[in-house]
């Protein structure tokens, strides 16, 4: 069966500081992955996507930026936290082809201070 | 420009009784469409889905109806139970694409 995580499950993190994020996925192959945040009361925004290794695409503007150095492992970073990078991020998978529903990890709560 | 709506940010619920969750959106092109649910610090789990091709799908105590013509779905659950208590995610694909889009969710609390 196929298991995704994340780490670290929190992340407490001063202002101006990097960021690394990390999400991998066991059981699958060539899954699509995604990055999403939740921020405080709001729905779920859509940062990245990637349908392949190398392949990162971004949905918004912002200080956040996305990598995919292996088939199954898919990280989230930044130079430089703001405050307003706070909330909850999730990694997703999908499988290949036609197949349409996303299977979320566990999360990771940041809090920038 | 938020093309999938949950207009009720939260939702009470009696114990045994049918819990109603409301999803609109503006995108003609959506042709799937999927409920999640989400507790808290918990990343979301897949519930029931439904394709454009039908108007209802059944999986045991979650129901959820499509209506194309108004842009609409609901999920239902009968009976509700205290640990369905949670937020509900309603979210959309477009037809072959590879991404979802979300609504900003329903809080459902099902009370004793």
């Amino acid at each position: 069966s196929q298991t995704i995580h994340q780490w670290p499950a929190t992340l407490v993190q001063p202002v101006g500081s990097p960021l690394s994020l990390e999400c991998t996925v066991e059981g699958t192959s060539n899954p699509n992955l995604y990055w999403y945040r939740q921020a405080a009361g709001r729905g779920l925004q859509l940062l990245f996507y990637s349908v392949g290794i190398g392949q990162i695409s971004s949905e918004v503007p912002q200080n956040l930026s996305a990598s995919r150095p292996q088939d199954r492992q898919f990280i989230l970073s930044s130079k430089k936290l703001l405050l307003s990078d706070s909330g909850f991020y999730l990694c997703a998978w999908r499988a290949g082809g036609s197949y349409n529903e996303q299977f979320f990890g566990p999360g990771t709560r940041l809090t920038v201070l | 420009d938020q093309q999938v709506k949950q207009n009720s940010p939260s939702l009470s619920v009696q114990e045994g009784r049918i819990s109603i969750l409301n999803c609109d959106y503006t995108n003609s092109m959506f042709d799937y469409f999927l409920w999640y649910k989400k507790y808290p610090a918990e990343g979301p789990t897949f519930l029931i889905s439904i394709s454009s091709i039908k108007d209802k799908n059944e999986d045991g105590r979650f129901t959820v109806f499509l209506n194309k013509s108004a842009k609409h779905l609901s999920l239902h659950i009968v009976p509700s139970q205290p640990g369905d208590s949670a937020v509900y995610f309603c979210a959309a694909r477009a037809g072959g694409g590879n991404k979802l889009t979300f609504g900003t969710g329903t809080q459902l609390k099902v009370e004793l």
